[in-house]
């Protein structure tokens, strides 16, 4: 696609629900990334993917947090039992190689009631 | 590990004058690039500009350039000719090249208001 595509725009969701976020990146962009990003702060790193790959999970902040990629393309980010600090906008970028500029998607509000 | 420092939380800039956003950075990696991201008020993140550590030149994308000074280890950024739409937040970034570790380290932004 033209540009990096994040499904849903907001989601709101109650305590202890599970959510699965979906970002479309850019066509023929083998490098993905996910971020979150709390209100007045820069986007914090969660993992990365290189194709389907995923080479980098060490910003995931527990276990309820897992990210796939499975044909290369379109990622999911799934929260397992929200809790209200998970609440925040989350980031997908991608870039065309792992060292080019990346491309943000415009993002998901989360909220976590 | 890679740290970004930007000390400006909110700067002010007459319109049509120039600005300059302040950027240091920290990393033990010789390979790097730097970034810099606009977010307006809509939330989006766009890019701007890029330096890589082995550029020779000062990075320029029309108003935008960034001035690399690589033994001070900053990466500023400099807009000229301030425009209203520029009233945003900016955020530095850093992407080392060497290992696998592509993330880009964000500082935490500088809040530009272009007043008329």
């Amino acid at each position: 696609g033209a540009g990096v595509s994040q499904s849903p725009r907001y989601k709101v969701t109650k305590r202890g629900q599970d959510v699965a976020l979906r970002c479309d990146p850019i066509s023929g962009h083998v490098s993905l990334y996910w971020y979150r990003q709390a209100l007045g702060q820069g986007p914090e790193f969660l993992t990365y993917f290189n194709y389907e790959a995923q080479q980098d999970k060490s910003g995931l902040p527990n276990d309820r947090f897992s990210a796939e990629r499975p044909e290369g393309s379109i990622s999911t980010l799934t929260i397992q039992r929200t809790e209200q600090r998970d609440s925040a906008m989350y980031r997908c970028a991608s870039s065309r190689t792992g060292t080019s500029e990346a491309f943000f998607g415009q993002g998901t509000r989360l909220t976590v009631v | 590990a890679q740290k970004i420092t930007q000390t400006q939380p909110g700067m002010f800039v007459q319109e049509k004058e120039a600005v300059t956003l302040d950027c240091t950075y920290d990393t033990s990696d010789q390979s790097y690039g730097l970034f810099w991201y606009k977010q307006p008020s809509s939330g989006e993140m766009i890019f701007l500009i890029y330096q890589g550590s082995y550029d020779e030149q000062n990075a320029t994308e029309g108003r935008y350039s960034l001035n690399f000074q690589k033994a001070r280890k900053s990466a500023n950024l400099v807009i000229s000719a301030s425009q209203l739409g520029d009233s945003a937040m900016y955020f530095c970034a850093m992407r080392v090249r060497s290992g696998s570790a592509r993330q880009l380290t964000f500082g935490s932004g500088t809040q530009l208001t272009v007043l008329p």
